[in-house]
């Protein structure tokens, strides 16, 4: 299997459940982004392992806690969801040096469409 | 002062013409430039990237890069209709993998 892959590709789920969405990519990367897409809004980013660096932004609720076992493994560990999560979680893997800018291209997986109830 | 400007559209363009879209972005520190399609309901796809100012071309796709300005664009050759879609600018400052940003898109239809 090649490229970028999510599951599960559709999550329904209640504000008291715990879920986890899964990330795998196939390329060799070495960075992986979890972003966050409502309607008519730009891609959020969320969090980033980048050379097994966390780096987090900082408006993310607790709720969402990513895990990144190893390079080519990304989870997003869901707990006590708002109705307002509901989303498009998409995630992206990238091959990052800090030598400069010709490797970050960043490709993305199929999404998870989530709905929070 | 949004990072990473973008017309929301929809941009309509007859068939066959040329689509341009544009995008503008604030960090004078940014080197790579990126442009993706969004299908409905669909992921991104990465369609160019640039780094050096002046133009790239592949294929019926031309993105062009101006620093100096803080724009690039991308300019969609004999356009068909299933160029129609969402396209996302995206904009990378050299200093960081977490500082990649996106803007909301544009939405792009080809009439035939």
């Amino acid at each position: 299997e090649t490229g970028v892959t999510q599951t599960p590709r559709h999550l329904v789920m209640g504000m008291t459940n715990k879920k986890s969405l899964k990330c795998e990519q196939h390329l060799g990367h070495n960075a992986m982004y979890w972003y966050k897409q409502s309607a008519k809004k730009p891609l959020e980013l969320m969090f980033v392992y980048s050379l097994e660096e966390r780096v987090e932004n900082n408006s993310v609720p607790s709720r969402f806690s990513p895990e990144c076992p190893n390079s080519s493994h990304l989870f997003l560990h869901l707990h006590t969801l708002q109705p307002e999560d509901s989303a498009l979680y998409l995630c992206a893997s990238s091959r990052w040096t800090s030598g400069g800018p010709s490797t970050d291209t960043q490709y993305f997986g199929p999404g998870t469409r989530l709905t929070v109830l | 002062q949004k990072e990473v400007e973008q017309n929301s559209g929809p941009l309509s363009v007859p068939e066959g013409a040329i689509a341009s879209l544009n995008c503008t972005y604030s960090d004078r520190g940014s080197q790579s430039f990126f442009w993706y399609r969004q299908y409905s309901g669909k992921s991104p796809e990465l369609i160019m990237f640039i780094y050096s100012n002046g133009d790239k071309e592949d294929g019926r796709f031309t993105a062009q890069l101006n620093k100096a300005s803080q724009y690039v664009s991308l300019l969609i050759r004999d356009s068909q209709p299933s160029d129609s879609a969402t396209y996302l600018c995206a904009v990378n400052a050299y200093s960081s993998a977490s500082k990649i940003i996106f803007g909301s898109g544009t939405r792009l239809s080809i009439r035939p």
